[in-house]
């Protein structure tokens, strides 16, 4: 079993409507948890990082983590062209090491116009 | 803002040859990572340095070494560079207790 999950799509969704990225991970004792978005040809960019159950919002973006079921989603409101990107979830777990992250293959998103 | 730099963005080598890859952060970081970036098997932690002088082993770093003399800087060797070592390779650097690490551009690397 993979530590970090991620479907790798393609995912396809209409321009205005939810992109839903999901995540799972292996280590229940993983405390912090993170969204990157990367270009093609470029390296990734944090988007979202999330430690506590729940949600958390930011402008379109909004991570939610569950850590009884080890899932974290990330959901992209009225997307965008400019949001299609490979999505990269990265854990930082108990027994990972201190601040090094591990992270899923990642989803690649395609919204259309 | 934070700032990681690598010293090429495209570098072609021949096998057997010795590759430098070098990283430089300027924001005083302690952390600094490299990583690999392949299609279908994401990034993968090749070495990391918590300090000058130390380093660790991530999960891929055979046939990679790495130097860190000064804390801005951190060096990925390849010693006898091999076709498996065509990638695009990520450095990264970020101060502890912060929430992320920060990415250089990357350097994709091409080995004949």
């Amino acid at each position: 079993q993979k530590e970090v999950e991620q479907n790798s799509g393609p995912l396809s969704v209409p321009e205005g409507a939810i992109a839903s990225l999901n995540c799972t991970y292996s280590d229940r004792g993983s405390q912090s948890f993170f969204w990157y978005r990367q270009y093609s040809g470029k390296s990734p960019e944090l988007i979202m990082f999330i430690y506590s159950n729940g949600d958390k919002e930011d402008g379109r973006f909004t991570a939610q983590l569950n850590k009884a079921s080890q899932y974290v989603s990330l959901l992209i409101r009225d997307s965008q062209p400019s949001d299609s990107a490979t999505y990269l979830c990265a854990v930082i777990g108990a027994n990972f090491g201190n601040e090094k992250l591990t992270f899923g293959t990642g989803t690649r998103l395609t919204i259309i116009p | 803002d934070v700032k990681v730099t690598q010293s090429s963005r495209y570098l072609v080598k021949r096998t057997g040859e010795k590759v430098f890859l070098e990283c430089v952060q300027d924001m005083d970081h302690e952390n600094m990572f490299w990583y690999r970036q392949d299609p279908g098997l994401g990034l993968r932690l090749i070495y990391f340095s918590y300090d000058v002088k130390m380093k660790e082993k991530g999960d891929i770093p055979e046939g990679y070494s790495v130097s860190r003399e000064k804390k801005e800087r951190f060096s990925l060797i390849l010693e006898s560079a091999s076709t498996n070592q065509t990638s695009m390779y990520l450095c990264a650097s970020f101060l502890a207790g912060a929430d992320t690490q920060y990415f250089g551009p990357g350097t994709r690397l091409t080995v004949l």
